[in-house]
């Protein structure tokens, strides 16, 4: 039912860096700013970045978006175990009229 | 600091009425822009977005869901409620209402979520 098509999920050793990709069309990301939330197991989805590249007070900057086109991208940087969630991104959808989410990944630090 | 809780049933069964209670505090949703949104998440699923209300009244549903959802909100009391008629076993999921900052698009503060469970 997603509009926003993400990956499953990306994996990497403690240190590295994955990058999520979340892709949508003119009406959704093509027009409106994305943002993107972490949802750590057992727990309420936090918002992570918004408009497309800022940060929400306490959020370190190990975590970064950005956008192009219809596409968008969450980049972490010094994967930590505490990283292992789910993520999401999301956006309106103009044409629509409606607020949508992307299929999230899961990510695992290995 | 702004605080959203769900309140509401945990188990209803088929073809029932859902209510659930929205409570927020350290904001108003009579503050132009502000918005109130409801999710839900099916066990190991995606997050999927229901309805939003805005500080004026406006309203917008997911048009998959739009026949059987009513969102409203009660402005004295800080509460924003949403109903869903004809339950079903699918709509087994955790139930969250966010906060929707004025003038943006994003829901920055999220409630712990309710867990309804529909079954007979």
């Amino acid at each position: 039912q997603s509009v926003l098509t993400q990956p499953p999920s990306v994996s990497a050793a403690p240190g590295q860096t994955v990058t999520i990709s979340c892709s949508g069309s003119s009406s959704n990301i093509g027009s409106n700013p994305v943002s993107w939330y972490q949802q750590l197991p057992g727990t309420a989805p936090k918002l992570l970045i918004y408009d497309n590249n800022k940060r929400p007070s306490g959020i370190p900057d190990r975590f970064s978006g950005s956008k192009s086109g219809t596409s968008a991208t969450l980049g972490i940087t010094g994967l930590q175990t505490g990283d292992e969630a789910d993520y999401y991104c999301g956006t309106w959808d103009s044409s629509l009229s409606v607020y949508v989410f992307g299929t999230g990944t899961k990510v695992t630090v290995l | 600091q702004i605080t959203l809780k769900e309140s509401g049933p945990t188990l209803v069964k088929p073809t029932q009425t859902l209510t659930l209670t929205c409570t927020f505090s350290g904001f108003s949703l009579s503050t132009s822009g502000v918005g109130v949104g409801w999710i839900r998440q099916p066990p190991g699923k995606a997050l999927e977005w229901l309805a939003l209300i805005y500080w004026n009244d406006d309203k917008r549903y997911s048009p998959s869901l739009k026949i059987r959802l009513t969102i409203t909100k009660d402005t004295s009391k800080n509460q924003v409620v949403l109903t869903m008629t004809n339950m079903d076993p699918v709509d087994t999921a955790t139930y969250y209402c966010a906060h929707r900052p004025a003038g943006w698009v994003y829901f920055d503060y999220w409630g712990q979520g309710a867990l309804v469970t529909v079954s007979s």
